[in-house]
């Protein structure tokens, strides 16, 4: 069966500081993948999502960024983070365009 | 309009009665619906599909209605352990990729 796996948990970061979040998905090939971000209270952003290897597109202009080195490695960085980069961050996978989403069970970031 | 709308709620219903949810969502062209739960500070679940003909999984019964471009959500019996927010999901047809949209959600309380 397939799993996602996003870590870290929780990160408390300095504004400024650099950021990598990474995720990883077993059990499958070639899956699209995605970043979102849901600040407190609010709706699930989509920030990147990923067709294959290499593959970014970018929803929202902003000072993060995304990559995928491997089929089923993606990585969400920052060079330096702003205050409003806080939220919850979460990893998914879906098998084709029109299929449900998998998410990880997410990184709490908080930046101060 | 937003692509997809849901009243947040909160629905405060007593333990064993119905309760229903409506969703908007402003493309005509949406080929996937679904319906995600998501606990407090969780990632969000894969509840169910939304299928043309409508479909039921236990005690969730899920509706599509295209002319008027809504998807529900019924719960019968209402258990404790039903209390969370409810997420509606689009797809809209992009030819590539996967633009999943989240509605914000709409909370549930299920009460004694």
């Amino acid at each position: 069966s397939q799993t996602i796996h996003q870590w870290p948990a929780t990160l408390v970061q300095p504004v400024g500081s650099p950021l990598s979040l990474e995720c990883t998905v077993e059990g499958t090939s070639n899956p699209n993948l995605y970043w979102y971000r849901q600040a407190a209270g609010r709706g699930l952003q989509l920030l990147f999502y990923s067709v294959g290897i290499g593959q970014i597109s970018s929803e929202v202009p902003q000072n993060l960024s995304a990559s995928r080195p491997q089929d089923r490695q993606f990585i969400l960085s920052s060079k330096k983070l702003l205050l409003s980069d806080s939220g919850f961050y979460l990893c998914a996978w879906s098998v084709r365009w029109n299929s449900p989403l998998h998410f990880g069970n997410g990184t709490r970031l908080t930046v101060t | 309009r937003k692509e997809v709308e849901q009243d947040p709620g909160p629905f405060n219903v007593p333990e064993g009665a119905t309760v229903a949810f409506n969703c908007t969502y402003s493309n005509s062209a949406s080929q996937s619906f679904f319906w995600y739960r998501q606990d407090c500070r969780k990632e969000p679940k894969l509840l169910m599909s939304v299928y043309s003909s409508g479909n039921e999984d236990g005690r969730f019964t899920a509706q599509l209605n295209r002319a008027s471009q809504y998807i529900s959500l019924l719960i019968r019996d209402s258990k404790l352990s039903d209390s969370a927010t409810y997420l509606c999901v689009v797809t809209p047809f992009t030819g590539g990729g996967n633009k999943l949209t989240f509605g914000t959600g709409t909370q549930l309380k299920v009460e004694l």
